[in-house]
C-alpha cells in the first residue's frame, strides 16, 4: 500500500493564480480530508468527504473547493490563489465513523503535504 | 466547538528521562483520540489511537491514557531519546454533533531530547 500520497510535495504560485493539489489513497477509505497547517497554530480543517459524491465544509472552506467522484482521489482546488493561502497543505483518509464504531479499525493516515507559497 | 490544549508547548530534556505530555479537550464527546508525532518539513505520523471506550494503549516507549469524562490524554514516553525529538500533536476525534471522522488538533509540544 502507498497510503496517502500527495502531489506536487511544493508549489509557488503568483496571486491570482488557481491550481489543484491532488491526494489519493489505496485503503479503500470513506473517509477524506484536507487541513492547512500555518506557523503558531493547529491544523485546521478545510474540507472533508464521507464517501464519493459527498463533501462539506470544514472550518476555513473559503478560496477552496473539492470534488469526490471517487473513493480514491480528493483533491483540492484552490479558485484564486491569495497570499493568505501559503501554507503547508495535509490530506487525511480512514475508515467511516460507522466501521470505527463497529469496532473496524480506526485513525487516521496522513499525506506528506504540499508546501504552497503564494506571491 | 472543540478546543484543544497541549502543555507544555516546549520540553528540552536530556537522554533517558521519562516524559509526560499534556492534552486537554473541552468537548468530552469524542469517538477516539489520536497521538501524532510530526518531524520538522514532514507530514504526520500517527503514533496511538485510543477509543472512547478504552483507557489506554501502549506501543513500546509510548502510553497513552485517556480519561474522557475530564477531557484529558496524557502520553507518557519512557526513557527518551534523540530520535524522540519532534513536536507531538494530540487529536480527539468528534464532538457534540460533529462531522463524522474530523479531529481537531492542538499547536502540539515540541520535544527535544539532547545526547
Amino acid at each position: 500500500n502507498a497510503g496517502v500520497t500527495q502531489t506536487p510535495k511544493f508549489q509557488v504560485l503568483k496571486t491570482g493564480q488557481s491550481m489543484t493539489l491532488q491526494c489519493a489513497q489505496d485503503m479503500n477509505h470513506e473517509y477524506m480530508s484536507w487541513y492547512r497547517q500555518d506557523p503558531g497554530m493547529g491544523l485546521r480543517l478545510i474540507h472533508y468527504s464521507v464517501g464519493a459524491g459527498i463533501t462539506d465544509q470544514g472550518e476555513v472552506p473559503n478560496g477552496y473547493n473539492v470534488s469526490r467522484s471517487t473513493t480514491e482521489d480528493f483533491p483540492l482546488r484552490l479558485l484564486s490563489a491569495a497570499p493568505s493561502q501559503t501554507s503547508v497543505y495535509f490530506c487525511a483518509s480512514s475508515y467511516s465513523f460507522l466501521t470505527l464504531t463497529s469496532g473496524g479499525p480506526g485513525g487516521q493516515f496522513f499525506g506528506p503535504g504540499t508546501r504552497l507559497t503564494v506571491l | 466547538k472543540q478546543e484543544v490544549t497541549q502543555i507544555p508547548a516546549a520540553l528540552s530534556v536530556p537522554e533517558g528521562e521519562n516524559l509526560v505530555l499534556n492534552c486537554s479537550f473541552t468537548d468530552s464527546a469524542i469517538y477516539n483520540l489520536q497521538w501524532f508525532r510530526q518531524d520538522p518539513g514532514k507530514g504526520l505520523t500517527s503514533l496511538l489511537l485510543i477509543q472512547s471506550s478504552q483507557r489506554e494503549q501502549t506501543s513500546g516507549r509510548l502510553n497513552a491514557s485517556l480519561d474522557k469524562s475530564s477531557g484529558r490524554s496524557t502520553l507518557y514516553i519512557a526513557a527518551s531519546q534523540p530520535g524522540d525529538s519532534a513536536t507531538y500533536l494530540c487529536a480527539p476525534g468528534g464532538d457534540r454533533g460533529s462531522t463524522l471522522g474530523r479531529l481537531y488538533f492542538g499547536r502540539g509540544t515540541q520535544l527535544t531530547v539532547w545526547p
